[in-house]
């Protein structure tokens, strides 16, 4: 399976502070994206970095890839009680034709 | 226009019913998704369409049957389901296959079968 496996599986911060997710994945991919879902709604696509960049910034949020790790790493800096959400990493592996999804972060920043 | 529109919000059925998911984009997305999201799990990819044609079924079971009748509308018909089919049911569009861009995903169904 190309699905990636995110870790922590579950985070809790203080408004303010820094939080950090790391996701892996099997295969060779193309690119990887991030998501973040609230509360059982809809997925929002956050940044989406491509397998020759090595890392992308956007707004407070800080994406990186090694691909001879097969890993990335999300990091949301100054968060707020509203970055309370599920995470999730996905890959689109060597085929293009179809994103898969990690099992995803749960993030809880507390006021 | 940059949504992605899924009707109902909500759908309660029981298992001789049948019932169908709604998906419209206004984006000229030509690549769209049907996926399937348990509570705590990451979604699944049941279905992809890529030019109103489908691209590829990830093993589904027949109960559930995808139709692209344009480029803007995904529909997802339900038959004979069963209480494990409660789910949140997730569309999404891209801009084309190769997957080379993000994802735009609608709010998704909530299904409850009984």
């Amino acid at each position: 399976s190309q699905q990636g496996e995110e870790d922590p599986q579950a985070l809790s911060i203080q408004e303010g502070e820094n939080a950090t997710m790391n996701c892996s994945y099997k295969t060779s991919i193309n690119n990887l994206q991030w998501y973040r879902q609230n509360s059982g709604r809809g997925l929002v696509h956050l940044i989406l970095i491509r397998s020759n960049e090595r890392e992308k910034h956007s707004g407070r949020l800080r994406v990186t890839l090694d691909t001879s790790k097969k890993s990335s790493s999300l990091l949301i800096t100054a968060s707020r009680a509203a970055d309370t959400a599920s995470y999730f990493c996905a890959t689109d592996g060597a085929s293009y034709d179809k994103v898969i999804f990690g099992p995803g972060t749960s993030l809880s920043v507390i006021p | 226009d940059t949504e992605v529109t899924q009707t109902p919000k909500h759908l309660v059925m029981g298992m001789t019913n049948k019932k169908s998911l709604k998906c419209e984009q206004h984006m000229g997305h030509r690549a769209m998704y049907w996926y399937k999201q348990k509570a705590k799990k990451p979604p699944e990819l049941m279905f992809v369409y890529s030019y109103e044609k489908l691209s590829i079924n990830e093993s589904v079971p027949s109960r559930f049957s995808p139709e692209c009748p344009n480029s803007s509308l995904l529909n997802l018909h339900l038959h004979a389901l069963q209480p494990e089919d409660s789910a949140l049911y997730l569309c999404a569009s891209s801009q084309e296959l190769p997957t080379g861009g993000g994802y735009t995903f609608g709010s998704g169904t909530r299904l409850t079968v009984v």
